[in-house]
């Protein structure tokens, strides 16, 4: 089936580190998966943070890039230097342009020390 | 940016009573969702709901639970009754298009049936 898998957190940094979350995935029945990248923020609601709808693109925003590995099928968040204000939990998620419903990996928890 | 407002964010209920959670989406989104996030686990699909109609469906979403959308107010989640293992956090979410699946998330009404 499809399927997203991601680092187990709580994954721990200080300020100014880089960062590396992995997600990996499974489209077994999406021809063309969309993938995400959400983030929940401490007392927010999920909010995109970025997405690629096409394989070998890379998104980016706020500092976090992420790049669409067809091949390795992986979506893998990046960050050169992280700031306390990351501290959030970022999912991984994978979608289908022509259907209804996305689908998400466990979340990981990041916590960025000062 | 756009925000989905739940009603209410956490409810405590007796087993077998009737809930009805409420998700005010982005004015101008045609397509909603319910999820569900049982605590320490995976946030998983639910149900997709379009022009009154409900789109797509996961097995989660079992006979007791409905959606609506009477004349363009709240999109509903009723579960009628409801069991223990219905506790969990349901996030409703909305989108404009079905390209691209980007969602917009409330912040979730935990729900704990005792």
């Amino acid at each position: 089936g499809d399927s997203v898998t991601q680092t187990e957190g709580p994954v721990t940094v200080s300020e100014s580190e880089s960062l590396i979350i992995n997600c990996t995935y499974s489209a077994t029945s999406i021809a063309y998966p969309n993938l995400f990248w959400y983030v929940r923020y401490p007392g927010e609601g999920l909010q995109l943070l970025l997405k690629v709808i096409t394989a070998g693109q890379k998104g980016s925003s706020r500092g976090f890039e992420a790049t669409y590995n067809k091949e390795t099928t992986s979506f893998h968040l990046q960050k050169a230097s992280v700031q306390e204000s990351d501290s959030a939990v970022y999912y991984c998620a994978l979608g289908d342009t022509n259907a209804y419903k996305v689908i998400f990996g466990k979340g990981t928890h990041l916590h960025v020390l000062p | 940016g756009p925000k989905v407002l739940q009603i209410p964010s956490h409810q405590i209920i007796d087993m077998g009573q009737m809930v009805t959670l409420n998700c005010d989406p982005v004015s101008n989104h045609l397509y909603f969702y319910w999820y569900k996030q049982i605590l320490g686990q995976q946030m998983e699909f639910l149900v997709n709901f379009y022009n009154g109609k409900v789109m797509e469906k996961s097995k989660l979403f079992k006979d007791q639970f409905s959606v609506e959308r009477p004349d363009g107010s709240y999109f509903t989640l009723k579960i009628q009754p409801t069991a223990l293992e219905d506790s969990a956090v349901y996030f409703c979410a909305s989108s404009r298009d079905i390209s691209g699946n980007t969602l917009y998330f409330g912040e979730g009404s935990r729900l704990i049936v005792v």
